[in-house]
């Protein structure tokens, strides 16, 4: 059974513009999170989509926006880039929403997101 | 608002020897407690659990205890050995936290 895949596993950007990052989830798993890892700050709940629909988000700005096509893939878009969203973006996965009980999340191995 | 807490940025042990790592939380609506580790380029992936049912649970070399009143869990290792060098996250949830919240991370370095 594949895991979760991310892509692109490294991107280049310039302040002021805009991206897309995208996660395939576990064949079968109807939710996928977004996490922002940053050294010292762990890993920053970005949103969770499932079956479609923003189930929560955390706190960031509204230049952070996702979304969930009906086979469960994920994208996730960051506009008007700004240094400090350099970060590992990871994706994760699980079979039911996060938070159910004893519910575990797969990761993907993140895309590296680097602002000049 | 950091609700779980991860004071140890990094600890070093040698193999062979315990490593107990710890994280603290605030919110007293989580009710499950997850330990994730991190190699370096790669996705974290799942350690083991604690449901606050327990005060502790035990797979191979790892267990996890969890004090509800003090808020507090640690993962214990042992023995540790050279693989184990990575990042460990702690993560909770519960029925009303709408979201898995993880800590800062541990980096753990086991040395020969």
């Amino acid at each position: 059974k594949a895991g979760v895949t991310q892509t692109p596993r490294y991107l280049i950007k310039t302040r002021g513009q805009q991206v897309t990052l995208s996660c395939s989830p576990i064949s079968g798993h109807r939710s996928v999170s977004w996490y922002q890892q940053t050294p010292g700050q762990g890993l920053q709940f970005l949103f969770e989509y499932f079956s479609e629909t923003q189930r929560n988000k955390g706190n960031f700005p509204g230049r952070f926006s996702g979304r969930q096509f009906s086979n469960s893939r994920s994208e996730m878009n960051v506009s008007t880039l700004e240094l400090g969203d350099s970060a590992l973006y990871l994706c994760a996965s699980s079979l039911v929403a996060s938070t159910s009980t004893n519910e575990k999340l797969f990761f993907g191995s993140g895309t590296q997101l680097s602002v000049l | 608002d950091q609700q779980v807490k991860q004071n140890s940025p990094s600890l070093s042990v040698q193999e062979g020897r315990i490593s107990i790592l710890n994280c603290d939380y605030t919110n007293s609506m989580f009710d499950y407690f997850l330990w994730y580790k991190k190699y370096p380029a790669e996705g974290p992936t799942f350690l083991i659990s604690i449901s606050s049912i327990k005060d502790k649970n035990e797979d191979g070399r790892f267990t996890v205890f969890l004090n509800k009143s003090a808020k507090h869990l640690s993962l214990h290792i042992v023995p540790s050995q050279p693989g184990d060098s990575a990042v460990y996250f702690c993560a909770a949830s519960g029925t009303r936290a709408q979201k898995l919240v993880f800590g800062q991370g541990t980096r753990l370095t086991i040395n020969p």
